[in-house]
């Protein structure tokens, strides 16, 4: 089946420092979407990208949709703490019904250090 | 917008008994809703995709009689984990995604903590 590999698996960064986060795909994504997950509670939607080569920003996050939609990076810029958790990238399935399905990639859990 | 709400949220119960867990689109109809389950310090991993009106579509590995999954309304599934035992502690999630021609991204809810005795 589909594979996402995130990288890196965690980050300890210095308060105001930027981040930056990927993720890569053996297959091609028509989407990709970065969620954030916080301890003990469920991921919430950051950024949605729906078009090869698109860049989207949300506040201090952007991400971009790799040109051979088999990547995708997330940046964060002049961190905080509250940034703290565990951020994940997804794609959805390539056709029919699993093509709502979502596959997700092993998370990069970002420490902020104040 | 957009907000899935999930309940209970924490569940401690002793071992072989069943526990229910509800998942509700507030303000949007949800045709199709998704179960996960999460591990410590892992991703989250698919369960089953709950169609409103018809049965749900489980994931290899997953029993569908363990894990009893019902979406009666636009608005609401359940997962119910029958005879439940320590092994099925995790952090049980559920999402939704818009009723819609397009595609729509999901919609996540808080995620309920299962622990048995």
């Amino acid at each position: 089946g589909q594979q996402l590999n995130q990288s890196p698996q965690s980050m300890f960064i210095q308060e105001g420092e930027d981040v930056s986060m990927n993720c890569t795909s053996s297959s091609i994504f028509n989407t990709w979407l970065w969620y954030k997950q916080d301890p003990g509670e469920g991921p919430v939607l950051l950024i949605a990208l729906y078009k090869a080569g698109e860049l989207t920003s949300n506040g201090r996050l952007t991400a971009q949709f790799g040109i051979t939609r088999k990547d995708s990076f997330l940046n964060i810029s002049a961190s905080i703490p509250s940034d703290v958790g565990i951020y994940f990238c997804a794609g959805p399935g390539q056709s029919g019904a699993g093509s709502y399905q979502l596959t997700f990639g092993k998370g990069t859990k970002l420490s902020v250090i104040p | 917008g957009a907000v899935v709400s999930q309940h209970p949220s924490w569940v401690i119960c002793k071992s072989g008994t069943s526990v229910k867990i509800e998942c509700r689109s507030l303000d949007f109809q949800a045709t199709t809703m998704f179960w996960y389950r999460q591990f410590p310090k892992q991703s989250l991993m698919l369960m089953a995709t709950s169609n409103e009106g018809s049965k749900a579509t489980y994931e290899q590995g997953v029993e569908k009689d363990k894990f009893l999954i019902n979406h009666a309304s636009l608005t609401l599934s359940t997962l119910t984990v029958t005879s439940a035992h320590p092994e099925d502690s995790s952090f049980y999630i559920c999402s939704a995604r818009a009723t819609s021609r397009g595609w729509q991204p999901q919609h996540f809810g808080d995620g309920t903590r299962l622990s048995i005795l």
